[in-house]
């Protein structure tokens, strides 16, 4: 079945450096989304990507999706305290059903 | 739009009882589904429905483990008899066409 990887598992910053989580699929996507999770809290839909070689910006944020529609990855420019959290990708495939990465946890050091 | 509520936040019960969560989606979405969350399995589909229907329950763990939706409205995960394993966050999310998943907030279930 299809497998969506992400990596780092953690990852520590110091405020104000750059964050960056990849993601990697087993098969060819139709689309990728990015949530994130605050600790205690639930995720929350950040965007989707759906073209090959796509790229999104939000704020500090970057979304790119790989010209094979197999890898994603998010680029946090700058880094904030409020920018800690889980980020998860998930790969939609040919069955339109959503397959989440482990997520990259992401501390914020002030 | 209230959004995708679930009840309880949390519940606590012993090893053996039965155990029932609810989630109620946000109003026109015609896809509702359960994930549970584990620090060490992440973030599983347990099963989904689509206009009610459950369409793939191979996620769920095992035969203790039971879904409905009776409505449009209204889901239950329940949990018969349930094991100090099965503690984890139980999230219920719901969408429509255009696949952005809106998750509710959650249930923490210990089982002790």
């Amino acid at each position: 079945g299809q497998q969506v990887m992400q990596i780092p598992q953690y990852q520590h910053v110091q405020e104000g450096e750059d964050f960056t989580t990849y993601c990697n699929s087993s098969t060819t996507l139709s689309n990728i989304q990015w949530y994130k999770q605050r600790p205690g809290g639930h995720p929350v839909f950040l965007i989707q990507l759906v073209k090959s070689g796509e790229v999104k910006k939000q704020k500090r944020l970057t979304f790119q999706f790989g010209e094979a529609k197999k890898n994603s990855s998010l680029h946090i420019t700058a880094t904030q305290t409020t920018d800690v959290g889980t980020y998860f990708c998930a790969g939609s495939g040919s069955a339109r059903q959503l397959t989440f990465g482990s997520g990259t946890q992401l501390t914020v050091l002030p | 739009d209230a959004g995708v509520i679930q009840s309880p936040r949390h519940e606590v019960t012993e090893m053996g009882q039965e155990v029932t969560l609810r989630c109620k989606p946000i109003s026109g979405h015609d896809y509702l589904f359960w994930y549970r969350q584990t620090m060490m399995r992440g973030l599983e589909l347990l099963i989904y429905f689509n206009n009610n229907v459950p369409i793939d329950d191979s996620g769920m763990p095992e035969d203790r483990f039971s879904a409905k939706m009776p409505n449009a409205s209204f889901s239950t995960l329940k949990i018969q008899p349930s094991e100090p394993r099965d503690s984890a966050v139980y999230f219920c999310a719901s969408r429509n066409s255009n696949e952005k998943l809106f998750f509710g907030s959650g249930t923490q279930l210990s089982v002790l």
